[in-house]
């Protein structure tokens, strides 16, 4: 069974700080990996989607990179700024070869809690 | 609409109640996802529909939950008979596509279920 983990669990950092969020998934056999952000009280807004044929995705101050054979995920924030502050989920979907009819599930982290100061 | 969108935001219930929480999704949206996150946790997979059809409720903890997508637009999900451990924030999400690994989902703000 896929298990995601996600490290640390909270993080605070002062403004203008670059950051690394970590994600690792114990199954490589993933289809895409995702990275999601959710505010207090609020759904979830997809940040970046990497397909597993790829190495990185970028999106303004965020980049993301997978590292598919050692099962890792970063999710880089440049000059965090206060409202950066929120959950950071990552997610995987495993590869059709894996799951069959299962491939559409998605399996997230607990998320890390990240703080920006002011 | 131009987003996912779950009413009621919020819901209180007494222990053994029967529940009902809404998903609107994206227009033409063809699968349709329900999450449920509990407190501190990631959201863990329901059920899922493509079009009216359930095609995976594997999810589902008990038989006292229940979901349907009867006209393959607006998606319902029903609790009976309601315990403490079904507190939780259900979260809706959909996808243009049949195949949704292919692409993003579109998440709503979420249900949050309290049972007394």
């Amino acid at each position: 069974k896929q298990e995601v983990t996600q490290i640390p669990a909270a993080l605070s950092v002062p403004e203008g700080e670059n950051l690394v969020l970590n994600c690792s998934f114990t199954d490589s056999a993933i289809y895409n990996l995702q990275w999601f952000r959710q505010d207090p009280g609020k759904g979830l807004t997809s940040l970046l989607l990497i397909q597993s044929s790829q190495r990185e995705q970028t999106s303004g101050r965020l980049n993301a990179s997978l590292d598919k054979s050692s099962g890792r995920s970063t999710l880089y924030i440049a000059a965090s700024q206060p409202g950066d502050s929120a959950t950071y989920l990552c997610a995987v979907i495993p590869s059709l070869k894996r799951s069959g009819a299962g491939s559409y599930q998605l399996t997230f982290g607990k998320g890390t809690k990240l703080s920006v100061i002011p | 609409g131009a987003g996912v969108s779950q009413s009621p935001r919020y819901k209180v219930a007494k222990r053994g109640q029967d529940v009902a929480l809404r998903c609107d999704p994206i227009s033409g949206h063809v699968s349709l996802f329900w999450y449920q996150q509990a407190l501190g946790q990631g959201p863990e997979f329901l059920t899922y529909f493509q079009n009216e059809a359930q095609l995976d409720k594997s999810g589902l903890p008990s038989d006292r939950f229940f979901a349907e997508r009867p006209e393959g637009s607006v998606s319902t999900l029903k609790i009976q008979r309601t315990q403490q451990e079904d507190s939780a924030v259900y979260l809706c999400a959909s996808s243009l596509y049949s195949r949704p690994n292919t692409g993003e989902l579109f998440f709503g703000e979420g249900s949050r279920l309290t049972v007394l």
